[in-house]
């Protein structure tokens, strides 16, 4: 069962515009979020993370919200640049083991110039 | 420094053989770790080592896969015999414990036919 969703599998952006990527998870007990980059034939790159006990966290262009009562999160980018052009991937860790990452099935962006 | 480095990048092997797929992790990292992203959904864990200690196998999907970390370096994950279902590709990853400093390799591509 997956406990970490990211319901849209593409998202098209012009530049300049914001992006707004979406994950939704089902375990509450889940307590430190994080975002990955990865580029075709690439591994996935940290990006952002946030931990449960805040709801917002920036880092230049992206911006990680947390809504921990509707088990939600989103990350967004403004603006948009074609470098962006990725798959994202939302992934979430237990209280009790930051060992083991339970991600998304990802969200390919395209920011078209 | 030098990323998480796997061989072969691509793989291509009959329905019933073996195929050994190996992962160099960054140098020092005690934590190395196996995942999967099958037919574009969402990466899954496979397993986790400390050192040449399997601390957490419950992602492993049956007895065909078995990972092994000979002396704590490198590690590999065999599967045998191959099934069609194994298609995928497989990442690496290693840390020194710190979930934000987890550095993924850019993956093996398995393709059972």
């Amino acid at each position: 069962d997956q406990q970490v969703k990211q319901n849209s599998p593409s998202l098209s952006v012009q530049e300049g515009r914001i992006s707004i990527l979406n994950c939704d998870y089902t375990n509450s007990m889940f307590d430190y979020f994080l975002w990955y980059k990865k580029y075709p034939a690439e591994g996935p790159t940290f990006l952002i993370s946030i931990s449960s006990i805040k709801d917002k966290n920036e880092d230049g262009r992206f911006t990680v919200f947390l809504n921990k009562s509707a088990k939600h999160l989103s990350l967004h980018i403004v603006p948009s640049q074609p470098g962006d052009s990725a798959v994202y991937f939302c992934a979430a860790i237990l209280i009790y083991n930051f060992n083991k990452f339970y991600f998304g099935s990802g969200t390919k962006l395209n920011v078209k110039p | 420094e030098a990323g998480v480095t796997q061989f072969p990048s691509h793989s291509v092997i009959e329905k019933g053989q073996t195929v050994t797929l190996r992962c160099d992790p960054i140098s020092g990292h005690d934590n190395l770790y196996w995942y999967r992203r099958v037919m574009g959904k969402e990466i899954k864990f496979l397993l986790h080592f400390v050192k040449e200690s399997k601390q957490d196998e419950s992602g492993m999907p049956n007895n065909r896969f078995l990972a092994e970390r000979t002396g704590g370096t490198y590690s590999t994950l065999k599967v045998q015999p191959a099934e069609l279902e194994d298609s995928g590709v497989y990442f690496c990853a290693s840390s020194q414990g710190q979930p934000r400093g987890y550095t993924f390799g850019s993956g093996t591509r398995l393709t059972v036919v």
